[in-house]
């Protein structure tokens, strides 16, 4: 079982639409979590963080964690042809200097 | 604001060939990390220094050496390049704790 995992896609949603994008991982002393948006040819660029359970909401983006089910997930509202990348969900476990990525989940929006 | 500065950002090398990939961050962050990205792979780390003066290997390291030069840089070396090595390879920095990390634009490296 790898240590956070992720549809890998493709991932198609009409344009206005709300995109859901699920992570779940292996390790309870996960501690931090957090969404990285990549476009192609581009570098990871970070969206949004989440370090308790519930919502956490910033502009069209909302991040979901329920630490009890071992889940993340970000949802990304009225969905634009700009918000097209690979979604890369991370991981920071208690004691742990590394990030641990999933592989991405490729979203593709259509107008 | 530069944050995470990564040179060159395109190399093309011969099999056999050693090269050096820099990174600097002026973020003051303590940790700094590389990893390399294949088509379909996902990021996977080479080498990472959670402080200046210590390095650690990560899950691909075979094949590379880092320096940490001092807290602000941190070199990914290659002695003898070969076709596998082929990537897009990503310097990254954050502070400890519970802080994300932020890239680098790349450097896209190939292996003929």
């Amino acid at each position: 079982q790898k240590e956070v995992e992720q549809n890998s896609g493709p991932l198609s949603v009409p344009e206005g639409a709300i995109a859901s994008l699920n992570c779940t991982y292996s390790d309870r002393g996960s501690q931090s979590f957090f969404w990285y948006r990549q476009y192609s040819g581009k570098s990871p660029e970070l969206i949004m963080f989440i370090y308790s359970n519930g919502d956490k909401e910033d502009g069209r983006f909302t991040a979901q964690l329920n630490k009890a089910s071992q889940y993340v997930s970000l949802l990304i509202r009225d969905s634009q042809p700009s918000d097209s990348a690979t979604y890369l969900c991370a991981v920071i476990v208690l004691g742990n200097e590394k990030l641990t990525f999933g592989t991405g989940t490729r979203l593709t929006i259509i107008p | 604001n530069a944050g995470v500065t990564q040179t060159p950002k395109f190399q093309v090398l011969k099999t056999g060939q050693s090269m050096t990939l820099q990174c600097a961050q002026d973020m003051n962050h303590n940790s700094m990390y590389w990893y390399r990205q294949d088509p379909g792979m996902g990021l996977r780390l080479i080498y990472y220094s959670a402080s200046e003066g210590t390095t650690d290997k990560g899950e691909v390291p075979n094949g590379y050496n880092v320096s940490r030069l001092n807290k602000r840089e941190f070199s990914l070396r290659l002695e003898s390049a070969a076709p596998s090595q082929t990537s897009v390879y990503f310097c990254a920095s954050r502070t400890t704790g519970d802080q994300p990390q932020h890239f680098g634009d790349g450097t896209r490296l190939s292996i003929l």
